[in-house]
């Protein structure tokens, strides 16, 4: 069965670092992957998505994530934290075109100043 | 560009009332998704149509049925609420050739 597994339910960096956040995934076929972004109180965004095409992503925002097939992953990084980046989350995984997405648990990101 | 609509935003029931959530998908997209999301929780897939016709379906209780129309937006009704039914409805949309869902801001519905 599919299954998505986020690392670290709580990340917390300083403006101006370094984000990584962590996703790795489980399934049978090779999977279309996605992050999505969750404001308070609002819907889920699409930052990027990963669909064979190329291995390393580039996203909205300055978002990009690398696809590793041999670990399994699909983390999303960003060079520099800006405050607006705070939100909460969430790697997801779709088996193929047309059928549901599996996500992970989330990942709330907290950016200091 | 035009997005996903969902209805009410904001929905206080009682116990055991009934309930109904509307979904205006993307023009031209003839998949609906719906999703739910508990507090603290990853959004959880309920029931999916694919041209009026229910393509896949989820953890979706039995209290609850949907159905997409022909100008294809969709219906969640729930009936026989429970206070666990607490969440964020969420729809979202593609076209079923796409692997992009697009996601509606979502109903709060509180069941007090």
């Amino acid at each position: 069965a599919q299954s998505v597994t986020q690392l670290g339910s709580h990340v917390s960096v300083s403006e101006g670092a370094l984000v990584l956040l962590r996703c790795n995934y489980s399934s049978s076929v090779p999977p279309y992957l996605f992050w999505y972004v969750q404001y308070p109180n609002q819907g889920l965004q699409l930052l990027l998505k990963y669909t064979s095409a190329a291995t390393l992503v580039k996203g909205i925002n300055g978002f990009e994530a690398e696809f590793k097939k041999s670990e399994t992953s699909f983390h999303l990084t960003k060079p520099s934290a800006h405050m607006s980046d705070a939100a909460e989350y969430f790697c997801a995984l779709e088996e193929k075109a047309g059928t549901a997405l599996i996500f992970g648990k989330g990942t709330t990101l907290s950016v200091s100043s | 560009a035009a997005g996903v609509i969902q209805s009410p935003r904001h929905l206080i029931k009682e116990k055991r009332e009934t309930a109904t959530l509307k979904c205006y998908p993307i023009p031209r997209h003839d998949t609906v998704y719906w999703y739910q999301q508990g507090p603290g929780q990853d959004p959880q897939f309920l029931i999916s149509f694919y041209e009026k016709m229910q393509s896949d379906k989820g953890s979706i209780p039995d209290r609850f049925s949907a159905q997409q129309f022909s100008d294809y937006h969709s219906e969640l009704n729930m009936s026989s609420l429970e206070l666990g039914d607490s969440a964020l409805y969420f729809c979202a949309s593609s076209r079923l050739d796409s692997n992009e869902q697009y996601f509606g801001p979502g109903t709060r519905l509180t069941v007090t």
